[in-house]
């Protein structure tokens, strides 16, 4: 199976800052038909996950745009942009390139 | 509005069996592949399978493959997960989700306990 690999484990952030969080993969996430699927959800406290990011980088319908990911083949890393308050919980990335699906351990992100 | 509400879930024997459902509703359920994922107590997010729009193939996680059936009924808009000689490992939050993961359900709890 995939292993993915997320640091830093947990994060705290003030409002504004900038912050980002890294996955890695054990294996190239490129798939034969070209795309890389790789996306990224948050997980709020006591909520379902949703989904953020698709396909490394496809912002998800009505997520602000502070969210940016990026990488390629086994790293990858989400960017927010000027933390809100609304944005702590826990931040999974996922990869769906290879069977089974996997998801990374989890980075929670604390507002100070 | 999309909504997906799962059920079915609560506190069950080890070697018992047990069958979540998940209902839907605000998009058109038969176009979409689905999945099952569960959440444990500790937070770790596991894939369970998967099944074809039409409920003609289905994948699972090779781990669960013998004792975890997905099936669906479009005509109810309605996911299952059959599970079958349940252990204390199986003891989590069970989520039914679009095979994009653009949308989830409230998830349900299940707890495998004598």
């Amino acid at each position: 199976d995939v292993v993915l690999t997320q640091t830093p484990p947990t994060l705290s952030a003030t409002i504004g800052q900038s912050v980002s969080i890294s996955c890695r993969s054990s294996q190239s996430l490129l798939d034969s038909d070209g795309d890389t699927y790789l996306n990224w959800l948050l997980q709020r406290p006591g909520q379902s996950p949703q989904l953020l990011i698709y396909s490394v980088s496809n912002l998800e319908s009505g997520v602000p745009n502070r969210f940016s990911g990026s990488g390629s083949e086994t790293d990858f890393t989400l960017k927010i942009s000027g933390v809100e308050a609304e944005d702590l919980g826990v931040y999974y990335c996922m990869q769906a390139t290879h069977a089974p699906l996997t998801f990374g351990s989890g980075t929670k992100l604390e507002i100070k | 509005e999309v909504q997906l509400v799962e059920s079915g879930g609560g506190l069950v024997q080890p070697g018992a069996s047990l069958k979540l459902s998940c209902v839907a509703s605000g998009f058109t359920f038969s176009d979409y592949w689905m999945s099952w994922v569960r959440q444990t107590p500790g937070k770790t997010m596991e894939w369970i399978g998967d099944i074809k729009y039409d409920g003609s193939y289905t994948n699972y996680a090779p781990s669960l493959k013998n004792r975890f059936t997905i099936s669906r009924d479009n005509a109810k808009s309605t996911l299952y997960l059959q599970m079958s000689n349940v252990r204390s490992e199986d003891t989590a939050t069970y989520y039914c989700t679009s095979d994009y993961f653009d949308y989830w359900g409230q998830g349900v709890m299940v707890t495998v306990s004598s």
